[in-house]
């Protein structure tokens, strides 16, 4: 299995600028979900995904559009970049439920200039 | 609503030393806890978890943590810290939302530093 994959590993953006970030999984997940690692933050949830077509707002969504069309993909889109979204980003996806653990991807580092 | 405080944002011990990360929870309703670890440039990844069986709970890498339900603590220790060790440590909660999966809430990180 290769787990959670993310690509690009990093990427410059101008400001205005859209972007989508993939995320896929191979594990059969059903829950997906995306962070971002800001310097002293930790890890702040922007969107995630009980299932294909099912998505809900984390606590820092706003800037970021998500979709879930298949069990294995959650993409996030950035609309219109902005220098606050310069961040690491990471992609997990566990079995739904509450005890089970998340599998995070290796994350990508987005500068936005 | 849940939350998480991780005490010291940067540990540093000598290699040998006791490792004590702290971690502080706010929970409505009983919680599930998780330790993370992230190595540089590298995503998270799981230490241990409390699922309400045994509260002293073992992990990887000789790591284990104490639930503690009278201080809401889930403090990670090491007995015997190795070079190796130095990460950012993430502490986190998760609490079931009715109607929607679990959510995880992390603290700010505890970078541990071991020294020689």
């Amino acid at each position: 299995n290769a787990g959670v994959t993310q690509t690009p590993k990093f990427q410059v953006l101008k400001t205005g600028q859209s972007m989508t970030l993939q995320c896929a999984q191979d594990m059969n997940h059903e829950y997906m979900s995306w962070y971002r690692q800001d310097p002293g933050m930790g890890l702040r949830l922007i969107h995630y995904s009980v299932g294909a077509g099912i998505t809900d707002q984390g606590e820092v969504p706003n800037g970021y559009n998500v979709s879930r069309s298949t069990t294995e993909d959650f993409p996030l889109r950035l609309l219109s970049a902005a220098p606050s979204q310069t961040s690491v980003y990471f992609c997990a996806s566990s079995y739904r439920g509450i005890s089970y653990e998340q599998y995070f991807g290796p994350g990508t580092r987005l500068t936005v200039t | 609503a849940q939350s998480v405080t991780q005490l010291g944002s940067h540990v540093s011990v000598s290699e040998g030393a006791l490792v004590l990360l702290r971690c502080n929870y706010s929970s409505s309703v009983p919680p599930y806890l998780f330790w993370y670890v992230q190595y540089p440039n590298q995503g998270l990844q799981l230490l241990l978890k409390y699922t309400s069986a045994a509260t002293l709970v073992k992990g990887i890498n000789g790591f284990e943590a104490e639930f503690k339900k009278s201080e809401t603590s889930f403090h990670l220790t090491k007995p015997s810290a190795h070079m190796s060790d130095a990460a950012e440590y993430f502490c986190a909660v998760s609490a079931f939302n009715t109607g929607t999966a679990s959510k995880l809430t992390f603290g700010t990180g505890t970078r541990l530093q071991v020294t020689l």
